[in-house]
């Protein structure tokens, strides 16, 4: 069945890069996305990245996509306490693509100052 | 306001009670989704709406959980005869698109209705 992987934990020191991985099942998925949720709030859509792309870079964001391995990573560069979170990455359902989101558990970034 | 909005953001039932959360989407927005996360879990899909008309209930899991948005805008999911292992974060998400792009998965998320069963 399909289904979301990603580590649970990760520890970093401000101003560091953050590297949280993510693999996935579904191939015919369009879009991968990656959601942030900040403690007490909702998941807030940090960025997305189209299946046949390698890598979409947005401000300190990068996403690197491994269609191949089915293997997706987000790099957080310059890593700041107020990046503190849960990341949850997100694949859609399927070829036809709704928010009908297949989640990740969840990998708990604490940036240490 | 401004985002979606759910309510109550808290509720303790009794076991075998009825309960019912709301939600009332950003206005504009097509779709709308229900989505429940267990703690320490990503949040696991229920169903959406395209205006009024349901899409998916596919994760739904059980007769005893439905769900209606009549007029194409707020929606409420109804837990009938509430057992223990409904206790979870009941969340709510809309969407300003209903499908095709990447906006179609850009869901805007309430904060969430936590719902504990004694």
């Amino acid at each position: 069945g399909e289904d979301v992987e990603q580590s649970l934990f990760l520890s970093v020191r401000e101003g560091d890069s953050s590297v949280i991985n993510c693999t996935y099942t579904d191939s015919s998925s369009t879009y991968l996305y990656w959601y942030k949720q900040e403690p007490g709030a909702g998941l807030q859509l940090l960025t997305y990245i189209f299946s046949n792309m390698d890598m979409k870079q947005d401000q300190r964001l990068t996403v690197l996509l491994n269609k191949k391995d089915k293997h997706l990573s987000l790099r957080i560069a310059d890593t700041q306490t107020g990046d503190s979170a849960i990341y949850f990455c997100a694949e859609s359902h399927g070829s036809s693509n709704t928010g009908k989101l297949i989640f990740g558990q969840g990998t708990t970034l604490q940036v240490k100052p | 306001g401004a985002g979606v909005s759910q309510s109550p953001r808290y509720k303790v039932t009794k076991r075998g009670q009825d309960v019912a959360l709301r939600c009332d989407p950003i206005s504009g927005h097509v779709s709308l989704y229900w989505y429940r996360q267990a703690l320490g879990q990503g949040p696991e899909f229920l169903t959406y709406f395209n205006y009024e008309a349901q899409q998916d209930k596919s994760g739904l899991p059980n007769d005893r959980f439905s769900a209606e948005r009549p007029e194409g805008s707020i929606s409420t999911l109804t837990i009938q005869r509430t057992e223990q292992r409904d206790s979870a974060m009941y969340r709510c998400a809309s969407s300003l698109s209903s499908s095709g792009g990447p906006r179609a998965g850009e869901l805007f998320f309430g904060e969430g209705s936590r719902l504990t069963v004694l």
